[in-house]
């Protein structure tokens, strides 16, 4: 079973510059997580999907970032314009549905890095 | 509020001693506790979980984990390390009181095991 796949693996950018993140959960999986990880930190939530809809976006800073998830299978994010405190790792995660046991399946990562 | 605390940045071991790493957690209803491992430009991997029942976890390579409700702790463990072993390892608590779902993970802790 392929597991969540994410593309870039990195990233380097200007500040100012618009750059998107692109993850694939693993199939079936109907839940999907975007985290941010910071250097030395463990990861924080930025946004949960459940399918279609963002069920909790209150960790997401809304003034340059934004995410969505057409058709409720791969999933967006995005950041306009990034500013230098962007930089970290940013995960997607994915469980079969959002249930507070299920064990979350997390990806590669892109590491972002503003310059 | 939930949170994770894992009291030691890094722990050295020596190849075929016992390993703990440790965690202690802090939530107001029914604890859901994960250990993940993070290897060099990884994302994290699952190990194990507690949802309920028998207090020691087994999980992925040899791990497990003792959850001590009194003390408020879920310590990683494994009788003898190996040194492939080494990488950052995660702690993170769930919990739904108050409606409050998320995963939230600890700072990590870097276990180093020596030759």
């Amino acid at each position: 079973e392929a597991g969540v796949v994410q593309s870039p693996r990195y990233k380097i950018i200007e500040k100012k510059q618009p750059v998107a993140f692109w993850c694939n959960p693993i199939s079936g999986h109907n839940t999907l997580y975007w985290y941010r990880q910071n250097l030395g930190q463990g990861p924080e939530l930025l946004i949960r999907y459940e399918n279609e809809e963002a069920v909790d976006d209150s960790q997401l800073p809304k003034d340059r970032f934004s995410a969505e998830r057409l058709k409720g299978v791969d999933s967006t994010l995005k950041i306009q314009p990034a500013e230098l405190g962007d930089s970290a790792v940013y995960l997607c995660a994915s469980t079969v549905g959002g249930g507070v046991t299920d064990t979350q399946y997390f990806g590669p990562g892109t590491r972002l890095t503003v310059l | 509020a939930q949170s994770v605390a894992q009291p030691e940045d890094q722990v050295n071991v020596a190849e075929g001693n016992p390993l703990t790493v440790k965690c202690t957690y802090s939530v107001s209803g029914n604890p859901y506790l994960f250990w993940y491992v993070q290897y060099p430009n990884r994302g994290l991997q699952f190990l194990l979980k507690y949802i309920t029942g028998d207090n020691l976890v087994k999980g992925s390579y040899g791990f497990e984990a003792e959850f001590n409700k009194s003390q408020t702790s879920f310590h990683l463990k494994k009788p003898s390390a190996l040194v492939s072993d080494s990488a950052l390892y995660f702690c993170a608590v769930r919990s739904i009181s108050g409606g409050y779902n998320k995963l939230i993970f600890g700072a990590g802790t870097r276990l180093a095991v020596h030759p």
